[in-house]
């Protein structure tokens, strides 16, 4: 079956450590995208990649990087720079960045900082 | 840059009947295109309903269906005869074209939870 794995579904961090989610599609889209979610809030664009190595900042970018080395694969890395990130993240992916492009999305990685 | 908003943070609805959730959006792109998401507990996001900025009639999904006012720059989706399953939080978002200066980004609103009671 096609569709986008995250993992972990829960990942816990201490103070100060990089962290790195996965995301992984076989559905063979061009455009991923990160997001990040907090209770009761919209997603807020982290980054997103219209295509191998190429990626783009979102809104609220500061403390992530991520790389896009191929095609299926869209990592996040979450840095000790980054000031509150427990939070829900989602990745998501399209065949490419056209108007009528849906996203589809993975189950979530709930990231808490210990 | 683009910017969606939905107004309404919670929805209460009676079982059968049918709710209005609100969007409106900015952009000065002629060319985009409207999404709305369903977002149950379990924290998935399931495509519902999609409506291009130069479709002429409102699109329609089932019991889904989109008021598209682009004059007043709103994407309000309808949901009819409501079920206790149509309890979730709902999100619209917004694609520019390949001319906007935010092409490639999907942008999401704050969202609104809406619960459908008995």
């Amino acid at each position: 079956d096609g569709g986008i794995t995250q993992s972990p579904k829960y990942l816990f961090r201490k103070e100060g450590q990089n962290v790195t989610l996965s995301c992984e599609q076989n559905l063979n889209h061009d455009a991923m995208y990160w997001y990040r979610q907090d209770p009761g809030q919209g997603l807020r664009l982290i980054y997103y990649s219209q295509i191998v190595n190429d990626f783009q900042k979102g809104d609220i970018a500061e403390g992530y990087s991520v790389s896009r080395e191929k095609k299926e694969s869209f990592p996040l890395t979450v840095t000790s720079a980054q000031k509150n990130p427990t939070a829900f993240y989602l990745c998501a992916s399209s065949i490419g960045a056209g108007l009528g492009t849906e996203a589809f999305f993975g189950q979530g990685t709930r990231l808490t900082v210990v | 840059a683009q910017k969606i908003t939905q107004t309404q943070p919670g929805m209460f609805v009676q079982e059968k009947e049918a709710v209005t959730l609100d969007c409106t959006y900015d952009t000065s792109d002629q060319s985009y295109g409207l999404f709305w998401y369903k977002q149950p507990s379990s924290g998935e996001m399931i495509f519902l309903i999609y409506q291009g900025s130069y479709d002429e009639q409102n699109a329609t999904e089932g019991r889904y269906s989109l008021n598209f006012q682009k004059a007043r720059k709103s994407a309000n989706l309808v949901i009819s005869a409501s079920q206790l399953g149509d309890s979730a939080m709902y999100f619209c978002a917004m694609r520019e074209g390949a001319g906007g200066t935010s092409y490639g980004k999907l942008t999401f609103g704050q969202g609104t939870i809406l619960t459908v009671h008995p």
